[in-house]
């Protein structure tokens, strides 16, 4: 268990749709994730929250949307889904300190849009 | 716009023998170079870590070197042991983007007994 939980763990819903995958980071952790990792590909970054404010954007469609809460949990709401959209989502939480041991990932949600 | 690669999708290595992973990128501003490693059905989960101002980061098994001047690194993993069959994923981060991490396409190692 790396301390950072996402549900749900698998999703399938149709295309047209709109779904919400959950993250709760590390405790301790003020810095949130999220990450795309489709087919045989690297993950793609997405979108980078801290302490409740959005920090960095990386590619994400216009569809895609998320919030970090107060509690430093955080959603990343997908919407119009396409099949294209079917990809293993990642959190993960980070706090920088000294020597970097970068970021501790949850296990993702894998999508599928059918 | 990949600033990071790993050009070898996969690598097959005898039990015992040393594995070489190999990452290549392009910004010259990255100032920390991770490797993670990835299991089916897990989020990946980090190995080693190495500063931009170092060429060298040693812990157990595994050696990461950074040539910065070749915009190169590589991780090394002596002796190979089956355990470590997985996807390895090279990552810089980027601190003009908030330290975000730009990630390799991965490399699937398999360690044959």
């Amino acid at each position: 268990d790396s301390g950072v939980t996402q549900t749900p763990k698998h999703l399938i819903t149709a295309t047209g749709q709109r779904v919400t995958l959950r993250c709760s980071p590390r405790s301790g952790d003020l810095s949130v994730y999220w990450y795309q990792q489709s087919l045989d590909q690297g993950l793609q970054f997405l979108i980078h929250y801290y302490n409740g404010e959005e920090r960095a954007k990386g590619n994400i469609l216009e569809r895609f949307s998320a919030q970090q809460f107060p509690d430093l949990h955080s959603e990343l709401n997908l919407s119009s889904l396409e099949l294209g959209d079917s990809a293993l989502y990642f959190c993960a939480s980070s706090t920088r300190t000294g020597s970097w041991g970068g970021y501790t990932f949850g296990s993702g949600t894998r999508l599928t849009v059918v | 716009d990949q600033q990071v690669k790993q050009n070898s999708p996969s690598l097959s290595v005898q039990e015992g023998r040393i594995s070489i992973l190999n990452c290549d990128y392009t910004n010259s501003m990255f100032d920390y170079f991770l490797w993670y490693k990835k299991y089916p059905a897990e989020g990946p989960t980090f190995l080693i870590s190495i500063s931009s101002i170092k060429d060298k980061n040693e812990d157990g098994r595994f050696t990461v070197f950074l040539n910065k001047s070749a915009k190169h690194l590589s991780l090394h993993i002596v002796p190979s042991q089956p355990g470590d069959s997985a996807v390895y994923f090279c990552a810089a981060s980027d601190p003009q983007g908030a330290q975000k991490l730009v990630f390799g396409q991965g490399t699937r190692l398999t360690i044959n007994p």
